[in-house]
């Protein structure tokens, strides 16, 4: 069965330092990869995907990630974070075949200082 | 229109009450999906309905009842709650859950449920 981890619970940066999100995951193949943000109290908004092709994926909101099938990784970045970038983020990974819904990680939090 | 619409936005209920969440989906998806999210944790995953068709139940007590009366809404039938029941619900589609890109969840705003 497939798994997430980010090993990140928590991650301070100040307001314009870039930004990396560690995300690993755990699956028998070439997975799908997302990244989903959630503000406080809403519903969870996709960053971007992984399916195939370009390892270097460009998402929405200047997020870029990177998928590292030899890291079993797929780290989100950001060069200049901005305040409205504080939020919870989610890595979830897909299977290829089969009945089985997004498995997410534990997420993690990001603050943004001044 | 890639929205997923979820009502109400805030529900508080007793424990006696009976209250039903709304979710609807206007993108033809075929797979809806219902998610409880405790503060500070990743979503859980609780119903999967497939092509109308109820296919995965995450062991969750009888006092949630999912329906799905049609293949653009899915409804969630609350009775007899309790008060660690309180959470962020949240309503997912995708174009199927066959697994591969089909799998790709669009979410709803979520309903922040309170029971007293």
């Amino acid at each position: 069965a497939q798994s997430v981890t980010q090993p990140d619970i928590h991650i301070t940066v100040s307001e314009g330092a870039s930004l990396e999100l560690r995300c690993n995951y755990s699956y028998g193949a070439t997975p799908y990869l997302f990244w989903y943000v959630q503000s406080p109290g809403q519903g969870l908004q996709l960053l971007l995907k992984y399916f195939s092709g370009d390892t270097l994926v460009q998402g929405i909101k200047g997020f870029e990630a990177e998928f590292k099938r030899s890291q079993s990784s797929f780290n989100l970045r950001k060069p200049s974070v901005h305040w409205s970038d504080a939020a919870e983020y989610f890595c979830a990974v897909g299977s290829r075949s089969g009945n089985t819904p997004l498995v997410f990680g534990k997420g993690t939090r990001l603050s943004v200082i001044a | 229109d890639t929205e997923v619409t979820q009502t109400p936005k805030h529900l508080v209920m007793g424990m006696t009450n009976k209250k039903s969440l709304k979710c609807e989906q206007h993108m033809g998806h075929r797979a809806m999906y219902w998610y409880k999210q405790k503060a500070k944790k990743p979503p859980e995953l609780m119903f999967v309905y497939s092509y109308e068709k109820l296919s995965i139940n995450e062991s969750v007590p009888s006092r949630f009842s999912p329906e799905c009366p049609n293949s653009s809404l899915l409804n969630l039938h609350l009775h007899a709650l309790q008060p660690e029941d309180s959470a962020l619900y949240l309503c997912a589609s995708s174009r199927s859950s066959g697994g591969g890109r089909e799998a790709e969840a669009f979410f709803g705003q979520g309903t922040r449920l309170t029971v007293v």
